[in-house]
């Protein structure tokens, strides 16, 4: 599973709300990402991190914000939570050396009602 | 940007019959193509990849093809068993270090 933890596993907020998913990882890679997954629309790239403090855009990133302060962890956070957030939201990483290789974690369920 | 279309959105197939599944992409920079396969509530999971200068891989009852003049790709699998019933995610790599992926296909495999 490349050392990759989610969490919360699950989460129900409502609209209007902030919340934070974190990403957490114990081998040292470099290169991290968020997804969302909605039915229709396979996996799409919300934002990525090329190294601490290093963060970019995916073609979803409105609503969504990032931060890396350490390797280990990638924070999305969605500042005011709508109901079109609903997904599941995946955290990936990939292998040094095999840099365009993406490994997932196991997910995180939002329900914003 | 790169664009992945994947067909057909769902497939059903008898046990022990073969599976085709067919992406397209745009970018003619792209050079590596990876496909994943969901099962139900878990995460995706890496099954083959493929970079641009080879045109076929296999591993074990899965294959996949590479055809870069008509940009386009496909996973393969032989003698299907119904632990292959899943959703497959074909994959383009494009700008830096990054991914797109098609929007999944649900294969049921009936014994």
């Amino acid at each position: 599973d490349a050392g990759i933890t989610q969490s919360p596993r699950h989460k129900v907020t409502e609209t209007g709300t902030p919340v934070t998913l974190r990403c957490h990882q114990t081998e040292n890679h470099r290169y991290m990402y968020w997804y969302r997954q909605d039915p229709g629309h396979g996996l799409r790239l919300i934002h990525y991190s090329y190294g601490v403090k290093d963060t970019d855009k995916g073609e979803v990133s409105d609503g969504y914000s990032v931060s890396r302060s350490k390797t280990e962890d990638f924070l999305l956070t969605l500042e005011s939570a709508t109901s079109s957030q609903t997904s599941v939201y995946f955290c990936a990483i990939s292998l040094a050396g095999r840099e365009d290789t993406q490994y997932f974690g196991p997910g995180t369920r939002l329900t914003v009602l | 940007g790169e664009n992945v279309e994947q067909h057909p959105s769902t497939l059903s197939v008898q046990e022990g019959d073969s599976a085709v599944i067919k992406c397209t992409y745009s970018d003619s920079a792209s050079n590596y193509f990876p496909w994943y396969k969901q099962e139900l509530g878990k995460r995706p999971q890496l099954i083959i990849d493929i970079r641009s200068n080879v045109g076929e891989k296999k591993d074990q009852r899965i294959a996949v093809t590479l055809n870069k003049t008509a940009k386009h790709f496909s996973l393969h699998i032989t003698e299907t068993q119904p632990e292959d019933s899943a959703v497959y995610f074909c994959a383009a790599n494009t700008g830096f270090q990054k991914l797109v992926f098609g929007t999944g296909t649900r294969l049921l495999v009936s014994p």
